[in-house]
């Protein structure tokens, strides 16, 4: 299958700090890319879907100035979490759309302190 | 508001048996249907998808598509311990997102 890779797997980081986490689509172009976060023993929940060349399109509740996706060629998008407080703590994982298959990467542990 | 339901689980099968996961969506002009295997702590991967009513076999795994009753299950033969994890049935309701369920939880006992 497809290949995405995300980076960083994990990070930690201080309340009122930014973090931005990488997503590439390595052996193919993604013109979308969307960005989920899931909680413990909870199931994914869509943030945003990226676009290439254009602004990304955020799921009702989505702070967008909080959740900065960049999505600047057809192999990288990122999430930057800005100001991050311990409620942003969660798993933030990405996915690549090849067709109609969506290829995950492999996800984003995110703590805050 | 389009949903996708699972039963939660926990469901335990013992090694060798088939499991069966079930999941129900909300929406008659869904289009696509896709199973997603999680371990604990990893992201999700592509196990199957299906377009069309009927089965679709892809070594141990079946997927079961019934349009009519809004309805798709995944059938695993010769259980594994390695099967342990949660499934995640996902639907594209024709638009480009895919909406998850909230996954089953399979324990496969050795």
């Amino acid at each position: 299958g497809a290949v995405v890779s995300q980076h960083p797997s994990w990070v930690i980081c201080k309340s009122g700090t930014s973090v931005k986490i990488e997503c590439r689509s390595l052996d193919f172009q993604a013109t979308t890319m969307f960005w989920y976060r899931q909680f413990p023993k909870q199931s994914l929940m869509l943030m945003a879907t990226s676009n290439e060349g254009s602004k990304a399109t955020y799921e009702q509740g989505v702070e967008k100035d909080k959740f900065l996706i960049n999505h600047a060629s057809l192999t990288l998008s990122t999430l930057t979490v800005t100001s991050a407080h311990p409620e942003d703590s969660s798993f933030y994982i990405c996915s690549a759309r090849r067709f109609t298959e969506a290829f995950f990467g492999q996800g984003t542990r995110l703590t805050v302190v | 508001q389009k949903e996708v339901e699972q039963n939660s689980g926990p469901l335990s099968v013992p090694e060798g048996a088939i499991a069966s996961l079930n999941c129900t969506y909300s929406d008659r002009g869904s289009q696509s249907f896709f199973w997603y295997r999680q371990y604990s702590g990893k992201s999700p991967e592509l196990i199957m998808f299906i377009y069309s009513n009927g089965d679709k076999e892809d070594g141990r795994f079946t997927a079961q598509l019934n349009k009519a009753s809004q309805y798709v299950s995944l059938l695993i033969r010769d259980s594994q311990p390695s099967d342990s994890a949660t499934y995640l049935c996902a639907v594209n309701f024709g638009n480009e997102k895919l909406t998850f369920g909230t996954g089953t939880r399979l324990t496969i006992i050795p």
